[in-house]
């Protein structure tokens, strides 16, 4: 079955870039059929879509993030990945990766997660 | 962008009991609406989509209803194992995904 695993640096200092991958395995992202995306959710709180990515390379960002998000994919390695920019303190969260089965919109498959936190 | 508010935030019911949770959407949403379980320390369980559909695997005492602006999310008796934080989310193609502020369901 498919799984999905993130990683990434858990600690980012204030105003650098937060970059996460996240590995899928068992299946191939070059198969088509799904999106992929990053979701994160903020120590005790709730959960925000940051935005997705298809095999073919397009995205859609969550506008409130989109000026700082890119996600890309490397279908040659099985990985898609989220670069955040200029974060802050804000932006301290648990991060997932997940699969969206369309057209629901729904997240079938997630990753365990990681920590990032960002402080000098 | 379309905002999304559960109620209870929080409930306490015994084991057996009926438990419902509602959504609501700030526009129409169609049956773009699911629900998701998360258990502490753990990432979210999708458990219903589009609304009404019982993802593979899980049990039946979970259901929803709804389409719209108002939905229902019912576990029909309440088991130690349902303990956990519900959320739901809903999807729009334009303008993307949300999700609820979630209700926290423990044991009384």
């Amino acid at each position: 079955q498919v799984q999905l695993q993130e990683s990434g640096p858990g600690l980012v200092k204030p105003s650098q870039t937060l970059s996460l991958t996240c590995t899928v395995s068992g299946g191939s992202i070059s198969s088509g059929g799904y999106y992929w995306s990053w979701i994160r959710q903020h120590p005790g709180k709730g959960l925000e879509w940051i935005g997705y990515i298809y095999y073919s390379g397009s995205t859609y960002y969550n506008p409130s993030l989109k000026s700082r998000v890119t996600i890309s994919v490397d279908t040659s390695k099985n990985q898609f990945s989220l670069k955040l920019s200029s974060v802050t303190a804000a932006d301290t969260a648990v991060y997932y990766c997940a699969r969206d089965k369309p057209p629901y919109g729904a997240f079938d498959i997630w990753g365990q997660g990681t920590m990032v936190t960002v402080s000098s | 962008d379309i905002q999304m508010t559960q109620s209870p935030s929080s409930l306490s019911a015994s084991v057996g009991d009926r438990v419902t949770i509602t959504c609501q959407a700030s526009q129409d949403i169609s049956n773009y609406l699911n629900w998701y379980q998360q258990k502490p320390g753990k990432a979210p369980k999708l458990l219903i989509y589009d609304a009404s559909n019982l993802e593979t695997g899980v049990p039946s005492r979970f259901s929803g209803s709804g389409s719209g602006t108002d939905f229902t999310f019912t576990i029909s008796s309440l088991q130690p194992e349902d303990i956990a934080t519900y959320y739901c989310q809903q999807y729009d193609n334009l303008l993307g995904f949300t999700f609820g502020p979630g209700t926290k369901v423990d044991i009384k």
